[in-house]
């Protein structure tokens, strides 16, 4: 099984910086990774998938990196909306399909 | 508009057994993969299960206990559980796969419906 580690647990910004956060992977996943938003009392939503493409309806500010064991999701100009919890996910070798820990992105 | 709606969750005493339903819409249902993700009370997802046209495959910590099936004559996909055990406490999503060949990632997620394990 792939185990997914993301850092930070929590991240505290204000609304227009930058988020940068951080998903490795136990071995390779390739580009076969997913990242995921939700927000309290909410199911999740996809962001991004294949490392770096965003998904239907989902704003250009938000950008995926990355290759084999390391991932980044960036959040370019934090909209007050963006404050929530992000997943990143694993499918290069499932099942099982595997998630991160999540990381908090809050209001500094 | 695509739309998944799950149903079925409720209280039940450990071993006992609950069936789940999602019904989703505005896809051709019998030819994409449904996954299960749960959540446990304040914890990260978890993948369950996924039930493609022709294939079902499990995580360890349900495998055994837990069966998918699906009636495609009603776009329904169900998550049957048995020998419940309070570790399954969590709110089930059921979610589509991105791509009917079943990619792994879930474009579409329902609500959640909360299942409870405890005497």
């Amino acid at each position: 099984e792939i185990v997914l580690t993301q850092s930070p647990a929590t991240l505290s910004l204000s609304p227009g910086e930058t988020a940068t956060l951080s998903c490795r992977a136990s071995q390779s996943v390739s580009s076969y990774l997913a990242w995921y938003q939700q927000k309290p009392g909410q199911a999740p939503r996809l962001l991004i998938y294949d490392t770096s493409n965003r998904a239907t309806g989902i704003p250009a500010r938000f950008s995926g990196s990355g290759s084999g064991t390391d991932f980044t999701l960036t959040i370019s100009s934090l909209e007050p909306e963006d404050f929530a919890v992000y997943y990143c996910q694993q499918r290069s070798n499932w099942p099982p399909l595997t998630f991160g820990g999540g990381t908090k992105v809050e209001i500094k | 508009e695509v739309q998944v709606v799950e149903s079925g969750g409720d209280l039940v005493q450990p071993g006992g057994s609950l069936r789940l339903s999602c019904a989703a819409s505005g896809i051709t249902f019998s030819t994409y993969a449904i996954h299960w993700v749960r959540q446990a009370p304040g914890k990260g997802l978890e993948w369950v299960s996924v039930g493609t046209s022709g294939s079902t495959y499990y995580a360890d910590s349900v495998k055994g206990r837990f069966t998918i099936s699906r009636d495609n004559s009603k776009n329904t996909l169900y998550l049957q559980m048995n020998s419940l055990r309070a570790e399954d406490t969590a709110v089930y999503y059921c979610a589509k796969d991105l791509y009917a060949w079943g990619s792994g990632y879930f474009d579409y997620w329902g609500q959640g419906t909360l299942v409870t394990v405890s005497s």
